[in-house]
């Protein structure tokens, strides 16, 4: 079992808010990864880190930001939540090397009213 | 651009069968990786079996084996045996092996949803 975790699991907010999700993993990865996925859908990668201070946007345009203060730390904001953020967004991590895999927290299904 | 294309979005199996899940996929690369990576219903998304594209054995993790047809850009899984705990979204994905820059990134396919028949 990979060490990744999100929080919230679940999170219904109104229009407006400003909304940070949180990810954090154990295993001392210095990738990390956020995916945004819409129900029966497949993922799509909104931004990704290769280290501390190291932040790039991913192949789908967000409006999220998002920042790698601590290697095990990668939150993800949205300063003025939309109806058209709703969606999972998951996060994940890998070590260095060709081969490693991924390694996917449980994510944030994210509902804005 | 890679691209990854997975053509059943459905399919089911009984269970104790075998059922295959087609993945194909278009690069100009001639190194890379492919996953496959399994999401059960609200239960978080773990790798199922990886495949190098220099190596020209098929992987294989218990039940699980793949059928990489490099020229054919083919990446099937292989379930034998099935369990009700096989059902789950499972995603294809594709990854660069040119080191450095944006190439740690996986490239998925839109899924393939399998049921398992009791």
């Amino acid at each position: 079992e990979a060490d990744i975790y999100q929080t919230p699991r679940y999170l219904v907010i109104g229009t407006g808010k400003k909304i940070t999700l949180e990810c954090s993993q154990t295993m001392g990865h210095d990738k990390m990864y956020w995916y945004q996925q819409d129900p029966g859908m497949e993922l799509h990668l909104i931004h990704y880190s290769y280290g501390v201070n190291s932040t790039e946007k991913g192949d789908l345009s967000s409006e999220s930001t998002v920042s790698r203060i601590r290697t095990e730390h990668f939150p993800l904001t949205l300063e003025s939540a939309r109806p058209s953020h709703t969606s999972q967004y998951l996060c994940a991590s890998s070590s260095t090397g060709d081969n490693q895999p991924q390694h996917f927290g449980d994510g944030t299904r994210l509902s804005i009213l | 651009a890679q691209t990854v294309t997975q053509s059943q979005p459905e399919m089911s199996v009984q269970e104790a069968e075998t059922v295959t899940l087609s993945c194909t996929y278009d690069t100009s690369e001639s190194d890379y990786y492919l996953f496959w990576y399994k999401q059960p219903p609200s239960r978080q998304m773990i790798l199922v079996i990886r495949q190098e594209a220099y190596k020209q054995q098929n992987a294989t993790e218990n039940r699980f084996s793949v059928n990489f047809q490099k020229a054919a850009k083919s990446f099937s899984l292989k379930i034998s045996d099935s369990q009700l705990g096989d059902a789950a979204m499972y995603f294809c994905a594709y990854r660069s092996a040119i080191g450095g820059g944006s190439n740690y990134k996986l490239t998925f396919g839109k899924g393939t949803l399998l049921t398992v028949n009791p």
